[in-house]
C-alpha cells in the first residue's frame, strides 16, 4: 500500500533563507507526483508536476526534484518571503501495471511553513 | 475566468439531514474528485467520475452519494448515514494527469 510522509510536519525559518521540504513514498511505482500549496482554509494551488521519467521542475523561485527509486521528492525554495508562509503537500498519482496513469492521487499530511520577517 | 468554484464556502446542518456541496467547473476537464480533509491527515478521496454519468466509489465513500450528470457539475450529497461529517470538503479536476482544486466547502453538521 502506497504511503506519503513528509518530514518536517512543521518549519519556521527568517526571511530570505533558503530551504528544503521533504516527500517520501513507500511505492516506487508512481506515474507523477504534484506539489501544492495550502493557505489556511482555502483550496490546494498547484505549483509543480514532475512526471516519473523527469528529475526534476522549476518554476520560479521554486525547484522541485524526483528520485523514483529511492522513494523521495524535495521541494527547494530560494530566497524565503513570509509570502511562502502556507501547508505544502506532495501527492503520488499511482501507475497501472502497464504504466498508465490511475485515477488515484495519494497525498502526505503536509508540511506547514512559517516564514519570519 | 477558468475554473472550480465551490458552494456555499461554510455550511452547518443539524444532524440527520441530507446537504449537497456544489462544485462546478468550466475548465472542460473530463475527470473530477471529491475529497475530505481532516485536521492531521491527508486528503482522502470520496469520489471521482472520469466521464458524463459515470463514477466510482474512492477510499470513504460510505455516507455519500454523488451524480454526474453535466460534464460541469459534479455534486456531492453528504447523507444522514455518514457518522462523522463534519470536514472540509474539497473537489478537484484533472487534465493530463494534473489535478486542479476548487476553494473548498467547510460542513460543520451539529
Amino acid at each position: 500500500k502506497q504511503e506519503v510522509t513528509q518530514i518536517p510536519a512543521a518549519l519556521s525559518v527568517p526571511e530570505g533563507e533558503n530551504l528544503v521540504l521533504n516527500c517520501s513514498f513507500t511505492d516506487s511505482a508512481i506515474y507523477n507526483l504534484q506539489w501544492f500549496r495550502q493557505d489556511p482554509g482555502k483550496g490546494l494551488t498547484s505549483l509543480l508536476l514532475i512526471q516519473s521519467s523527469q528529475r526534476e521542475q522549476t518554476s520560479g523561485r521554486l525547484n522541485a526534484s524526483l528520485d523514483k527509486s529511492s522513494g523521495r521528492s524535495t521541494l527547494y525554495i530560494a530566497a524565503s518571503q513570509p509570502g511562502d508562509s502556507a501547508t505544502y503537500l506532495c501527492a503520488v498519482r499511482l501507475s497501472t501495471s502497464y504504466g498508465g496513469a490511475t485515477n488515484k492521487l495519494i497525498f502526505g499530511t503536509g508540511t506547514l511553513l512559517a516564514v519570519q520577517p | 475566468d477558468g475554473g472550480i468554484t465551490q458552494s456555499p464556502k461554510y455550511l452547518f446542518r443539524k444532524e440527520g439531514q441530507n446537504v449537497t456541496l456544489s462544485c462546478e467547473q468550466n475548465l472542460n476537464h473530463d475527470a473530477m474528485y471529491w475529497y475530505r480533509q481532516d485536521p492531521g491527515q491527508g486528503l482522502r478521496l470520496i469520489y471521482y467520475s472520469q466521464i458524463v454519468n459515470d463514477f466510482q466509489k474512492g477510499d470513504i465513500a460510505e455516507g455519500y452519494s454523488v451524480s454526474r450528470e453535466k460534464k460541469e457539475s459534479f455534486p456531492l450529497t453528504v447523507t444522514s448515514a455518514q457518522k462523522n461529517p463534519t470536514a472540509f470538503y474539497l473537489c478537484a479536476s484533472s487534465q493530463r494527469n494534473e489535478q486542479y482544486f476548487g476553494p473548498g466547502t467547510r460542513l460543520t453538521v451539529t
